[in-house]
């Protein structure tokens, strides 16, 4: 089944550093989002980047994607406590009214 | 800014009893969405409705499962005999526009109901 996949499954990191986070997936897709999901609550989306773009920038993130690879990875820089959170990767499938579909979720965990 | 409802947050029920989960996804969104996630695992999809009709549907969204729109602002998740598996947190989302190739389909969460079957 086409999913996305990130990696790794957790990352633990200072104030301030930069956090990376990837993810892969299986078919080819129109365009690939990151969610964040604080603890007990809903997703919220980040950020969109499509199939013919290679890198995208929202503020501290930085999304890029290589579809040759089947992948994306998403920089948080000079993160900050409140950014911890996890992290999820959804793709949709190269197909009108299909959904997104989440992969496993990096957990990251910023102490000041 | 406008947000998706869902209630009620959390639900114990007995197993095999029936529960239904209420949702008002964004008031103009057209596309409505139900996850689940067990506790620590991934988001998974169950099922997609637009235009009162079910799009599409996960193989987790068994006989169980049903979705209905009953009036123009609610979007209910009923699961008809609960499971002890069937414990998770359930998601509703609504996007104003599905997949494709001239669409980016950017989902809007509820907060959640946190299922708990005994």
């Amino acid at each position: 089944s086409q999913q996305g996949e990130e990696d790794p499954q957790a990352l633990s990191i200072q104030e301030g550093e930069n956090a990376t986070m990837n993810c892969s997936y299986k078919t080819s897709i129109n365009n690939l989002q990151w969610y964040r999901q604080n603890s007990g609550r809903g997703l919220v989306h980040l950020i969109l980047i499509r199939s013919n773009e290679r890198e995208k920038h929202s503020g501290r993130l930085r999304v890029t994607l290589d579809t040759s690879k089947k992948s994306s990875s998403l920089l948080i820089t000079a993160s900050r406590a409140a950014d911890t959170a996890s992290y999820f990767c959804a793709t949709d499938k190269n197909q009108a009214g299909t959904a997104l579909i989440f992969g496993k979720g990096t957990t990251l965990s910023v102490s000041s | 800014e406008p947000e998706v409802t869902q209630t009620p947050s959390h639900q114990v029920t007995q197993m095999g009893q029936e529960v239904i989960l209420r949702c008002v996804p964004i008031s103009n969104h057209l596309y409505f969405y139900w996850y689940r996630q067990i506790l620590g695992q991934k988001v998974e999809f169950l099922v997609s409705f637009y235009n009162n009709e079910i799009s599409e549907k996960s193989e987790i969204f068994d006989d169980q499962f049903s979705v209905e729109r009953p009036d123009g602002s609610n979007f209910t998740l009923k699961i008809r005999s609960t499971k002890l598996e069937d414990s998770a947190m359930y998601f509703c989302a609504s996007s104003s526009r599905g997949t494709g190739r001239s669409g980016a389909n950017v989902l809007t969460f509820g907060a959640g109901s946190r299922l708990t079957v005994l």
